[in-house]
């Protein structure tokens, strides 16, 4: 069954230092594509990266990097020189074909604290 | 280019009553999403449309919950006789196709249903 694993609930990270937020996913579709959302406290789904499993270099979008290691099944995203306003949930997802349609399945989230 | 628009964003109901949360996806796109939000949990898919088409229903709950997208207008989840287990966050998304690989997928602010 296609799935994805955020193995951790919370993290925290002090101001300016990097921080990477664990991913694994699992899917028999050879071809998908890898998602990272943050979640502020107001509560709006932000997109911040993509990545596409065909895709032979790792995304970059500004202070945001995805690790991609296609045989590891991992998606880490890395955020460089964290600020205070990165504090939120962060949430991984897969888009692939699976039970007859293409779906994007989300995993439960990691809730990031940026400390002063 | 007016984002994903979801309204009532907060709405009432109290225990036996109708709940309709709407939802009016980006400009171009046909492909529309509803994921429901636990508090404290990740997105749960609840159900995949296209215009006058329900491609996948399997997060949809059997009994109470319903959901269209007509040629006209917005999406529309529906959940009759609502009760206090279906508070929560409901996200509506949108996609512009659906291809191997993935397309991001555009996130509206949400309706936070509370049934009292």
């Amino acid at each position: 069954a296609q799935k994805i694993t955020q193995t951790q609930p919370g993290m925290f990270v002090q101001e300016k230092e990097a921080v990477t937020l664990d991913c694994t996913y699992d899917t028999s579709d050879p071809s998908y594509g890898l998602f990272w959302y943050k979640q502020p406290s107001s509560g709006e789904m932000i997109f911040l990266i993509y990545q596409g499993s065909y895709d032979q270099q790792n995304a970059t979008e500004g202070r945001y990097s995805l690790n991609f290691q296609k045989a590891r099944k991992s998606a880490n995203l890395v955020i460089s020189a964290s600020q205070l306003g990165d504090s939120a949930m962060y949430f991984c997802a897969i888009h692939c074909y699976t039970s007859g349609t293409y779906k994007y399945i989300f995993g439960t989230g990691t809730r990031l604290k940026v400390l002063a | 280019n007016a984002g994903v628009m979801q309204n009532p964003r907060h709405l009432v109901r109290r225990r036996g009553q109708e709940a309709r949360l709407r939802c009016s996806p980006m400009k171009g796109h046909s492909h529309v999403y509803w994921y429901r939000q636990l508090p404290e949990e990740g997105l749960k898919f609840m159900v995949y449309l296209q215009k006058e088409n329900i491609i996948d229903e399997s997060g949809m709950p059997k009994e109470r919950f319903s959901a269209e997208f007509p040629k006209e207008g917005p999406s529309i989840l529906r959940i009759q006789q609502v009760v206090r287990g279906d508070s929560a966050a409901y996200f509506c998304a949108s996609s512009q196709i659906e291809t191997g690989g993935g397309h991001e997928q555009y996130f509206g602010p949400g309706t936070r249903l509370t049934v009292t």
